[in-house]
């Protein structure tokens, strides 16, 4: 079965460019969890989905950052302008109930230059 | 005060040691508790849940204080595989979010 896939792997952008990272999450999994994790820190949440609800977004920067997950599978963020604080991975995990073990993509890794 | 707070580490031992972590969160009435493990470069990964009675998965025995709000992870006879950061994870009290630590790095070495 596969797991959760993103892309890009990784993105280089220079600053005021604007950003997109996709993800796919395992089949079957309601539940959609954007994080971001930066050198030295544990995962930080954006963005909770239940379905196509955001239903948590409350750390999400909603000046720049916005995201979607149309018919409830993929999902998208999207950064613009990107700034040079944004350089991170991010990375997107589903599961299938709220309160079960979360899987993890292997992330996108942002450089704002 | 972080929701969840971890040894600063990093731990550096020798092949066959037995090392601990300890963590500690903030919200009495968090839910769930996890150790999650995340190698160089990649995706964190559960490593194991925790309970209130305790729990062992081979090598590797986890606890959970309620009372303290303490969560711990043991490492018996470490590998050079075990080399990674453990991250300590609470489910939030609403049920709706995972909190992570900053994590702990575990360097194994021969």
């Amino acid at each position: 079965e596969a797991g959760v896939v993103q892309s890009p792997r990784y993105k280089i952008i220079e600053k005021k460019q604007p950003v997109a990272f996709w993800c796919n999450p395992i089949s079957g999994h309601n539940t959609l969890y954007w994080y971001r994790q930066n050198l030295g820190q544990g995962p930080e949440l954006l963005i909770r989905y239940e379905n196509e609800e955001a239903v948590d977004d409350s750390q999400l920067p909603k000046d720049r950052f916005s995201a979607e997950r149309l018919k409830g599978v993929d999902s998208t963020l999207k950064i613009q302008p990107a700034e040079l604080g944004d350089s991170a991975v991010y990375l997107c995990a589903s599961s299938s109930q709220r309160n079960t073990e979360a899987f993890f993509g292997q992330g996108t890794r942002l450089t704002v230059v | 005060r972080k929701e969840v707070e971890q040894d600063p580490g990093p731990f550096n031992v020798p092949e066959g040691a037995t090392v601990a972590f300890n963590c500690t969160y903030s919200n009495s009435a968090s839910q769930s508790f996890f150790w999650y493990r995340q190698d160089c470069r990649k995706e964190p990964k559960l490593l194991m849940s925790v309970y209130s009675s305790g729990n062992e998965d081979g090598r590797f025995t986890a606890q959970l204080n309620r009372a303290s709000q303490y969560i711990s992870l043991l490492i018996r006879d470490s590998k050079l595989s075990d080399s990674a950061t453990y991250l300590c994870v609470v489910l939030n009290q609403a049920g709706t979010a995972l909190i992570f630590g900053k994590g702990t790095t575990l360097s194994v070495s021969s």
